[in-house]
Parts: C-alpha cells; structure tokens; sequence
C-alpha cells in the first residue's frame, strides 16, 4: 500500500472549517483514499472516500489534487465533539491488497 | 446486529495465561479483520477473513496468536502464553467485502501484568 504523510497534530476553533492535510505522493492510479477518524476510547469509524473527484457526505468533504499526490478532509464546522485522530489511508480497492495500513494519524483539537 | 461487537471490553491477563477475545461482526458481512492498536499508535493489521476462509495473517507477530471463524460470523482471537509486550487494544472490524468501508468496534483492552 501507499504510504501517507500527516501532520502530528492540528488545532481548530469550535464552528469554523477543520482542513486535514494528507500527502500520499506514491499513490497508483487505482488506489482510494480513504479517511477514518477514531474518538477517544472507541474504534475508528469511517467517514469519506474518493478515487479522483471530490466527494461529499453529511460528514465531511474531501477534496484531491488533480495530480492525487494529497488530498484535504474538510470537516465545514468543526464541533468539540470532533476532537479525535484522523487517518488518511490509501488503499486498492477490489484487486487485492487486503488489509488497510493506518498510519500514526493527525490528532485534531477543537477548541471552544 | 446494529453494529461490530467485541467482548470482554476490558480483560487482565497474568503473563503466560492463554486468553480469548471475542468478535461479532454486523450480521452479512463477510469480510472480518483483526487489527492491534498500542498506545498512542495506529491500528496495526493482524489478519484478514472472507467468510470462514483466514486469507491473510502476516500481521500476526508470533504463533503464539491464532484466529478462527469457523462458520464466517463470530471470530475468536487466541492469545496464549500472554507477553507483557501484548498489552494493547484489539480491535475487529467488518465489511460487506474487502472493498467496501470498515465498520470497527470498540476493541478489547488487553492488560498483561
């Protein structure tokens, strides 16, 4: 699998937007990248995916670089309940490569 | 079930007692992994099932690991002859496929003193 570069940690103001950074410059034209975050005290939970477009859901967007070296999670109004570790993962989907490889993540703190 | 059930929640083990945990994956879905999470770290991949066939377990660290899911829904993770070094969370997740998005539980904090 692709490895992916994160920053350590991030902080961001309750109601404003969070911006995730993730580099993964060695990605394969069929490789997804994929996010998941996990809360203190649970598992990870996923929250988008996207091949080559930018994707929206209820969560989050996310948004890739035409090159698809990185990509940004968007989290539009960051609550405190966000405050987790975020992973970006990249992953092949439906040809092999079973497992998904998380990395050390982007610890967010949101902050009242 | 509504979600990926994993028990005990919380289990303490003397070094070189053997232990089980316990996976309930989301009923249909045939894909169930076990991953193991230190302290402060990401989930590291242990091994990978398709229904009741094991078809990865490169990521188990010794043959002291072993992992079953003989009828393709509950899965079991053995640990034997507990290490201190074993101490983390377990956590098991499952999907529709291997292609789909995970669904994990809440894990198995392993504590070996």
């Amino acid at each position: 699998d692709a490895k992916t570069t994160q920053p350590t940690s991030m902080d961001c103001a309750e109601g404003r937007a969070a911006n995730l950074p993730c580099n993964h410059s060695t990605i394969s034209g069929n490789e997804y990248v994929y996010w998941y975050r996990q809360i203190h005290s649970q598992g990870p939970q996923y929250i988008i995916h996207g091949l080559k477009n930018n994707e929206t859901n209820e969560m989050a967007s996310l948004i890739i670089t035409e090159d698809r070296k990185s990509s940004t999670l968007i989290l539009p109004h960051a609550t405190l309940r966000d405050t987790a570790v975020y992973y970006c993962i990249v992953r092949v989907d439906g040809t092999g490569g079973f497992k998904t490889i998380f990395g050390a993540g982007t610890r967010l703190f949101v902050k009242a | 079930g509504a979600g990926v059930s994993q028990s005990p929640r919380y289990k303490v083990a003397k070094r070189g007692q053997d232990v089980a945990l316990r996976c309930d994956p989301i009923s249909g879905h045939v894909s169930l992994f076990w991953y193991q999470q230190a302290l402060g770290q990401g989930p590291e991949f242990l091994t990978y099932f398709q229904n009741e066939a094991q078809l990865d377990k490169s990521g188990l660290p010794s043959d002291r690991f072993f992992a079953e899911r003989p009828e393709g829904s509950v899965s079991t993770l053995k640990i034997q002859r507990t290490q201190q070094e074993d101490s983390a969370v377990y956590l098991c997740a499952s999907s529709l496929a291997r292609d789909r998005q995970y669904t994990f539980g809440s894990g198995t904090r392993l504590t070996v003193v």
